[in-house]
Parts: structure tokens; C-alpha cells; sequence
């Protein structure tokens, strides 16, 4: 049961432009979402995170928006930079089962951009 | 501040024999987890330590996966026997969690062939 799902598997842009990359999440009891950003050969890197009682969150570059009623979050990168080609991990926390903090990460997608 | 340390960083073994991965959490950090990544996937969650107690291991192969974490710091992983499905990197994490959900640090990871 993939509880956390980035159907995007990869996305190729254009250095300057944005990018946007989706995850969607089915467990309600999900309470704390963040986006790792993953090269080659490392561990995963934090890069940005949102509660569940906000809908926006930015960071220089970088924008998660969260959508609770359609279970859906977005990370938007603008603009995007060659540096920025990496697989970029969805990740959401719950508190159940006596665990607090508790990670469920999605599959993954490529982002690719072009110089 | 020093960050979360791994290893070995890469271990080649034949199938069925055993093999040991460890982990130093970011100090103070009382949430320690085990990751398995398989080649294509996402980070999926092997055990989830909170000090010296296990959380959630819901997801570890006890048939044959043992982990450990003594005096709430460092953490051992085991694999007896492996096969060759376990071949993948393994992932450390810790994480505070003090005022909270908050972001989870990662190891760089130890790559694992089984042959």
C-alpha cells in the first residue's frame, strides 16, 4: 500500500523556467509533508517542509503548496538551475502506532534541467 | 555540527552470508531510523528507534533483519542471511523531534550487493 505516491517517475525543464513536481498522499492522518532532494551517490538532503495547518511555504527558490482536501502537494522551483538536476523525494510524517515522526516516502521523480 | 555517519559505505557479500551496517546519529537526536532503497524506489522504513526503544519495525524482515541501538546512540544493522533482494543502499536517519514533526537527517548510506 503506497501511501505517499509521485506519479511522475521524471521532468525535464528548461534552465530559468519552473518546475513543478507533484505528490499526492492517501493517509489522512498525515500531518507533516517535506521534499528531499537526492544526488547520486548521497543520502537524501532536506530541502523544504510544510505543517498541515498551512497551504504554502517558501524558501527562496523554492514553493510547497498543500492542498489537505485533495490530498495533494506541489513543490514549485523557480527558477530552475542546472544544480537543481537531482531526484526529488516527497515524504509525509504521522504520529500513530506509538511512533512519532514517522517518515513514508514516495517512489522518486528525475528532475532534469537544461542548460 | 557534525551530521549522521554510516558504514561501511559500500559491502559486496555472497548470499547467505551475514552482514553488519552502522550508524552515529547527529548528537542529541533521540529519533534514529533504518532505510531500505532499493534501485527505482523510494526510502522505504525498515525500524524507527526513539532513544533506545524500538517505535515501529512493522516493516522489518525479522525472519532474518536485526537492528539495535545501545545506550540510545549508535545503531547496528543486521542482515542474516541475505539474500540476493536485499541488495540495496541502506539508509540512517535521525531526527529531534523535541518541539515536535521536524525534518530527518540522512547518512550518506551503505550501497549492499549481494551475489
Amino acid at each position: 500500500d503506497q501511501q505517499v505516491k509521485q506519479n511522475s517517475p521524471s521532468l525535464s525543464v528548461q534552465e530559468g523556467r519552473i518546475s513543478i513536481l507533484n505528490c499526492d498522499y492517501t493517509n489522512s492522518m498525515f500531518d507533516y509533508f517535506l521534499w528531499y532532494k537526492k544526488y547520486p551517490a548521497e543520502g537524501p538532503t532536506f530541502l523544504i517542509s510544510i505543517s498541515s495547518i498551512k497551504d504554502k511555504n517558501e524558501d527562496g527558490r523554492f514553493t510547497v503548496f498543500l492542498n489537505k482536501s485533495a490530498k495533494h502537494l506541489s513543490l514549485h522551483i523557480v527558477p530552475s538551475q542546472p544544480g537543481d538536476s537531482a531526484v526529488y523525494f516527497c515524504a509525509a510524517s504521522a504520529e500513530y502506532g506509538g511512533a512519532t515522526n514517522k517518515l513514508i516516502f514516495g517512489t522518486g521523480t528525475l528532475l532534469a534541467v537544461q542548460p | 555540527e557534525a551530521g549522521v555517519a554510516q558504514s561501511p559505505r559500500y559491502k559486496i557479500i555472497e548470499k547467505r552470508q551475514s552482514v553488519a551496517f552502522w550508524c552515529n546519529p547527529i548528537s542529541g537526536h533521540a529519533t534514529l531510523y533504518w532505510y531500505q532503497q532499493i534501485l527505482g524506489q523510494g526510502p522505504k522504513l525498515l525500524i524507527q528507534f526513539q532513544n533506545n526503544g524500538v517505535v515501529d519495525d512493522s516493516q522489518l524482515p525479522k525472519d532474518r533483519f536485526s537492528a539495535e541501538r545501545l545506550k540510545g546512540v549508535d545503531s547496528t544493522l543486521k542482515i542474516q542471511p541475505a539474500k540476493l533482494e536485499d541488495s540495496a543502499v541502506y539508509l540512517c536517519a535521525s531526527s529531534s523531534n523535541l518541539l515536535g514533526p521536524t525534518e530527518a537527517f540522512f547518512g550518506q548510506g551503505t550501497r549492499l550487493t549481494v551475489v
